[in-house]
């Protein structure tokens, strides 16, 4: 059971360049999002998915584009590539049952030069 | 909106000892969850513990406990008998129970805490 899985782990960019991180989750989980961590700032949500072909804004989508075209992946794209962007994205997916938390991609690490 | 406050960016505790890391929040919601995530150097965000609102006893995972205050908006994380593999960063994280915010997550900022051998 792979759970959720991101790639690459790792990415350097120049400014400027676009970018699709990818996630894929095997759990049947409906709900899934992205978020980014920055130093002292705690995790922040990009964008997130009720389900196949419903996506919507979070609390920093400026600059990201997502789309799902199924219910395994939740890809996320970088139109072009700022500094400012330089995070930590980590991909996470939950099913509807309240009790639960969602269950995290083991993150990647972008640099934006 | 709904916001998580960590107001210790750092702690550090004796092996062996108990530490506890606090958590605020703010809602108007009464149905609600919350939720305490590990993440140590490897990046990976591990789920630690969780607590129902409509839940009045405290949740308890193995060395790990909450005290939950719901009229004081409180979530505290209680550790016991630390050990050197509970060093990492600790995020509070609060889930609606029904619309939009239930669809995603609130974090604080985060606690790091360093375990002392």
């Amino acid at each position: 059971n792979a759970g959720v899985t991101q790639t690459p782990k790792f990415q350097v960019l120049k400014t400027g360049q676009s970018m699709t991180l990818q996630c894929a989750q095997d759990m049947n989980h409906e709900y899934m999002s992205w978020y980014r961590q920055d130093p002292g700032m705690g995790l922040r949500l990009i964008h997130y998915s009720v389900g196949a072909g419903i996506t919507d804004q979070g609390e920093v989508p400026n600059g990201y584009n997502v789309s799902r075209s199924t219910t395994e992946d939740f890809p996320l794209r970088l139109l072009s590539a700022a500094p400012s962007q330089t995070s930590v994205y980590f991909c996470a997916s939950s099913s509807p049952g309240q009790l639960y938390g969602y269950t995290f991609g083991s993150g990647t690490r972008l640099t934006v030069v | 909106a709904q916001t998580v406050t960590q107001s210790q960016p750092e702690m550090s505790v004796q092996e062996a000892e108990t530490v506890t890391l606090s958590c605020t929040y703010d809602t108007s919601e009464s149905d609600y969850y919350l939720f305490w995530y590990k993440q140590p150097p490897s990046r990976q965000m591990i789920l630690v513990i969780r607590q129902e609102a409509y839940k009045q006893q405290n949740a308890t995972e193995n060395r790990f406990s909450v005290n939950f205050q719901k009229a004081a908006k409180s979530f505290s994380l209680k550790i016991s008998d630390s050990q050197l593999g509970d060093a990492a960063m600790y995020f509070c994280a609060y889930r609606s129970g029904s619309g939009a915010g239930s669809y995603q997550l609130t974090f604080g900022k985060g606690t790091k805490l360093s375990v002392i051998p």
